[in-house]
């Protein structure tokens, strides 16, 4: 099994619109969660961090259930910049970072 | 300039051939780690280093070995590399658990 699963997509959504991706991790000893941003051929970058208690940063909204062991992410009125493939990272016992598949998301005019 | 740095950028190299990439950071941080990243497969990681005197072994580490030269320095070998070797490679630093700050990538194909 896999230690973090994200549904690949694609996701293509109007501007403006609300999109939501989930993401599920196998390993209950997992510490810390992230939502990481990747770009076409380039490096990945980290969005945001994902607390507890839920968070937000702008249109962004992260939310982590670990009852359930999943995280989510909300992208509100979506921008034609938010393209890009959206990666789900997971840090157990403070060792490694597992990445999952990553979503593709592509906003369209 | 770039807190992680890679060279060469894309590798183009056959079968058999010995190949170093390099990975260097002025992030100061103490973790760093070598990933491959393959369409469909997510980034999966080969080696980590904690400290200079730390190397383990990653998800995927057969066929490569690494060197920790110094805090800021970490290299990637392929002794005798081979057609599924070809990947997109990144290097990436870390305190503890905290966020990974990523280098811009290497490109290597094998003939």
């Amino acid at each position: 099994r896999k230690e973090v699963e994200q549904d690949p997509g694609p996701f293509n959504v109007p501007e403006g619109a609300t999109v939501a991706f989930n993401c599920t991790y196998s390993n209950s000893a997992s510490q810390s969660f992230f939502w990481y941003r990747q770009d076409c051929r380039k490096e990945p970058k980290l969005l945001m961090s994902v607390y507890s208690s839920g968070n937000e940063d702008g249109r962004f909204t992260a939310q982590l259930n670990r009852a359930s062991q999943y995280i989510s992410l909300l992208i509100r009125d979506s921008k034609l910049s938010d393209s890009a493939t959206y990666l789900c990272v997971v840090n157990v016992a403070g060792n490694q970072f597992y990445f999952g598949t990553g979503t593709s998301l592509t906003v369209i005019p | 300039d770039a807190d992680v740095t890679q060279t060469p950028r894309n590798r183009i190299t056959k079968t058999g051939k010995r190949i170093m990439l390099e990975c260097s950071q002025t992030k100061g941080h103490d973790r760093m780690y070598w990933y491959r990243q393959d369409p469909g497969l997510g980034l999966r990681l080969i080696y980590y280093s904690f400290d200079v005197k730390d190397i383990n072994k990653g998800e995927i580490s057969d066929g490569y070995s690494v060197s920790r030269q110094a805090q800021a320095k970490f290299s990637l070998s392929l002794e005798s590399a081979i057609p599924n070797q070809t990947a997109l490679y990144f290097c990436a630093t870390s305190r503890v658990t905290d966020t990974q700050y990523f280098g811009p990538g290497t490109r290597l194909t094998v003939l």
